[in-house]
This record gives structure tokens, C-alpha cells and sequence, in this order.
């Protein structure tokens, strides 16, 4: 069975452009979150979809952060414009009941 | 709101030894999940095991064990017989009730290396 598909897996871009990531859920789970990854702040979940309806975005840092479930297959994570502290690593997740299942994430680096 | 706390920044353990892995938790909520998930050096996060706030015995997946103990609010993982393939990053996640229902809280790890 396919996991969580994230693209690219590696995203290397200059300050000041759009990015945007995708992730594939898992066939059949109904919950999928967005977290980023950094050495200064671990691990933190930015957005949460159930349903493909947005459920918590609180973690989402600023308006230049945008992301869309448009159906049960597919999302997106969009920064405009980039700036070199977005760089990190960011993971898509997706879950039936409790337990989450991470994508291979995509390495951001904004130069 | 949650909170994980991992003391431990670095473990070390012989192969084919246990080791414990700390974790302690703070929540309001009466009904939680905890989670360890392990991130090797290649960057994945897999899921390793799963604990719900009103499961009455402790959680075991082959050589994980999670030490649930709801007093204490700790939730420790227990790998035993180490293997190499162990050494990792280990992340010990909350997700709560209410309307955070499905949203992780994750602590900031422990780095496990087995010595062979």
C-alpha cells in the first residue's frame, strides 16, 4: 500500500518566491496536517484538515502561509513569498482514528 | 493546552540491551492519546505505538512497550533488545480532546544511539 506522497522532496528557491508543496494522503483517512520541522522549534503542526474541511489553522505563522484540501486526495501548502526563516523540513500526514502516518517530507531551503 | 517533555537529549545503550525512554505529559483533558514515533537519520517519522488515556494495560508493538503510568502522567517507551537499526530520534506526541481532537503535540526528542 502507497503512505503519505509528498512533492518535491527537495525545494531549493530564492527569497521572495512562491512555493508550493503537495501531499497525497493515505487512501481512506479522513484527517491530514500540514507540520514544519526546524532545529530551533522542533516539530509543529501548522494546519489540520478532517473531512477536507480546515479544522485548526492557529499554527499556521502568517498570511504569506496558505493551504487547501480541495478534495480527499490532495492538498497543497503554499508560501507567498518565501523568506529564508520558512526554510525547514515540512511533513503532510494523514490519519483515520488516532494514530498519524508522515509523508518522507520536503526539505525547504529559501535562499 | 498540552505539553511533552522529553529530559533526556541523548541516550546511549548496548545492543541487544533495553533501554527506557522518558516522556511526562501535561494535559486538562480526561481523554488523550500519546504517541512515540521514531525519525531516523533519513528524515522519515514512523509511527511506532499508541496509548489512549483509558486503556488499561500498557501498549506493546513487538519490541516497543509503552509505560503508561496516569498518576505520574509519564508514558516512557521500553525498547528492548537493541538493535543497531534503533539509532534514531524518538518523539513522544499528545493529542487531546475536545476541539484539538487530532492535533499532536510533540516534545523535543531523544537521540538514541546503539553502541555494538
Amino acid at each position: 500500500d502507497a503512505g503519505v506522497i509528498q512533492s518535491p522532496r527537495h525545494e531549493v528557491t530564492e527569497m521572495g518566491q512562491e512555493v508550493t508543496l503537495r501531499c497525497k494522503p493515505i487512501s481512506g483517512h479522513n484527517s491530514l496536517f500540514w507540520y514544519r520541522q526546524t532545529m530551533m522549534r522542533g516539530l509543529e503542526l501548522l494546519i489540520y484538515f478532517n473531512n477536507n474541511v480546515p479544522i485548526d489553522d492557529s499554527g499556521m505563522p502568517e498570511d504569506r502561509f496558505s493551504a487547501k484540501m480541495p478534495n480527499a486526495s490532495f492538498s497543497t501548502l503554499k508560501i507567498q513569498p518565501s523568506e529564508p526563516r520558512d526554510s525547514a523540513v515540512y511533513f503532510c500526514a494523514s490519519s483515520l482514528i488516532y494514530e498519524q502516518y508522515f509523508g518522507p517530507g520536503t526539505r525547504l531551503t529559501v535562499t | 493546552a498540552q505539553k511533552i517533555t522529553q529530559t533526556q537529549p541523548g541516550m546511549f545503550v548496548q545492543e541487544k540491551e533495553a533501554v527506557t525512554l522518558d516522556c511526562t505529559y501535561d494535559t486538562s483533558d480526561p481523554s488523550y492519546g500519546l504517541f512515540w514515533y521514531k525519525q531516523p537519520s533519513s528524515g522519515e517519522m514512523i509511527f511506532l505505538i499508541y496509548q489512549g488515556s483509558y486503556d488499561q494495560q500498557n501498549a506493546t508493538e513487538g519490541r516497543y512497550s509503552l509505560n503508561f503510568q496516569k498518576a505520574r502522567k509519564s508514558a516512557n517507551l521500553v525498547i528492548s533488545a537493541s538493535q543497531l537499526g534503533d539509532s534514531a530520534m524518538y518523539f513522544c506526541a499528545i493529542n487531546a480532546g475536545g476541539t484539538s481532537y487530532g492535533k499532536l503535540t510533540f516534545g523535543q526528542g531523544t537521540i538514541l544511539t546503539v553502541h555494538p
